[in-house]
């Protein structure tokens, strides 16, 4: 069973810009969140959606944004990008549709995005 | 406040040796889930071991077992025989009640020595 993917892997772009990341699932997952992580703030939770709704978001300025396509899969935009901007972004798919306590989260491995 | 606590940056281990990852957590909820998940330097978060508020029974997969003091709120991770490809960034995580998120803890690097 193929594991979550993510694309680009690596990327660099320059303040101002703007970038997409994509990410698809684990087939079946129709949850799928984003997390933001970064040597000085960690591991951030950024957004969650399922069937196409954004169900959570974390407290991240509206510059970052996402949305869910029928087939599971996810996109992240960030605009106007800022030198802080630079991180390593995880996406996760779980197979339940409730965040049962239970739930495990299965990650990509992430897509590195250095900003100069 | 911080919801998870990991307290050591770092540690060293010895091949075969068994090591104990502290985590700590903080939550009013009564309903809530305990991650572990390993990333290596590739940065895939691999998830290790699950624990829920509710379980009487610390929870075991295969090396990885999960020490669970609800009284103390810790939820610390033991790794038996340590193996060189242990090497790497460990973290500890919560889910509280039925939030999607997960909390996640700064983080231990462990580094297994031949």
């Amino acid at each position: 069973k193929a594991g979550v993917t993510q694309t680009p892997r690596y990327l660099i772009k320059t303040r101002g810009q703007q970038v997409t990341l994509s990410c698809s699932p684990i087939s079946g997952h129709r949850s799928v969140s984003w997390y933001q992580q970064t040597p000085g703030q960690g591991l951030q939770f950024l957004f969650e959606y399922f069937s196409e709704t954004q169900r959570n978001k974390g407290n991240f300025p509206g510059r970052f944004s996402g949305r869910q396509f029928s087939n599971s899969r996810s996109e992240m935009n960030v605009s106007t990008l800022e030198l802080g901007d630079s991180a390593l972004y995880l996406c996760a798919s779980m197979g339940r549709m409730l965040a049962e306590v239970g739930g495990e989260l299965f990650f990509g491995e992430g897509s590195r995005l250095t900003v100069l | 406040a911080q919801k998870i606590t990991q307290t050591q940056p770092g540690m060293f281990v010895q091949e075969k040796e068994a090591v104990t990852l502290d985590c700590t957590y903080d939550t009013s909820d009564q309903s809530y889930g305990l991650f572990w998940y390993k990333q290596p330097s590739s940065g895939e978060m691999i998830f290790l071991i699950y624990q829920g508020s509710y379980d009487e029974q610390n929870a075991t997969e295969g090396r990885y077992s999960l020490n669970f003091q609800k009284a103390r709120k810790s939820a610390n991770l033991v790794i038996s025989a340590s193996q060189l490809g242990d090497s790497a960034m460990y973290f500890c995580a919560m889910r509280e009640g039925y939030d999607y998120k997960l909390s996640f803890g700064a983080g231990t690097t462990v580094t297994v020595r031949a």
